[in-house]
């Protein structure tokens, strides 16, 4: 089975600080590999898709970037409204084929 | 505006069943695969089943397989989790998912609120 790891699980930085979270994949999962934003007490939300692809109406402060077996979220200016628990999720063929990584909770110093 | 709306959380005994529905709104719905996902309070995401449009491909989570059953309906827009022999780790809210395309590989581009499902004696 495919593991998904993120480092790190936690996270406090500044207003305005550059944030990166990394995804590890056990195996290669090209670039399928999306990322979740989910703020206290709300659903969780799409924010990149295909490893580096914005969806819609997303801030371009977050980014992402990676393929096979290693990924990264960034946000290039962490703004008080982005603290929030951050997840990957892989969506390739090999089983199991819906994983989400463990989570990367952020919130400002 | 994409609309899904959970139903059917409930606090439930051991060994007894449930069922859960989500009403999809704002899309075709036959055009889109459909997921359930779950997180204990508190706890992260686990994907639990999915059904691509046409109901040709299903798959389940080890955790739930054989004891849970998605089925879907295009007519009514709806999605539905037959859940039987529910255990305490069952405990969760239930997030109805939209996938991004008709069949079942994809990521998830809208969830639902959610509703809870409470496992205890």
């Amino acid at each position: 089975d495919i593991q998904m790891t993120q480092s790190p699980s936690s996270l406090s930085a500044s207003v305005g600080d550059r944030v990166t979270i990394t995804c590890r994949a056990s195996q290669a999962i090209s670039n399928y590999l999306a990322w979740y934003q989910q703020k206290p007490g709300k659903v969780p939300k799409l924010l990149i898709y295909a490893a580096s692809t914005l969806q819609s109406g997303v801030p371009s402060r977050f980014s992402g970037s990676g393929s096979g077996t290693d990924f990264t979220l960034t946000i290039s200016s962490l703004q008080p409204e982005d603290v929030a628990t951050y997840y990957c999720q892989k969506y390739n063929s090999v089983p199991p084929i819906f994983t989400f990584g463990p989570g990367t909770k952020v919130d400002i110093k | 505006e994409v609309q899904l709306v959970e139903s059917g959380g409930d606090l439930v005994q051991p060994g007894r069943s449930l069922r859960l529905s989500c009403a999809a709104a704002g899309f075709r719905f036959d055009d889109h695969a459909m997921h359930w996902v779950r997180q204990v309070p508190g706890k992260g995401l686990e994907w639990v089943s999915g059904i691509d449009w046409n109901s040709n491909s299903i798959d389940y989570a080890d955790s739930v397989r054989g004891r849970f059953t998605i089925s879907r309906d295009n007519a009514k827009s709806s999605l539905y989790l037959q859940m039987n022999s529910l255990r305490p780790e069952d405990t969760a809210f239930y997030y109805c998912t939209r996938g991004s395309g008709s069949r079942f590989l994809g990521y998830f581009d809208y969830w639902g609120q959610g509703t809870l499902v409470t496992v205890s004696s």
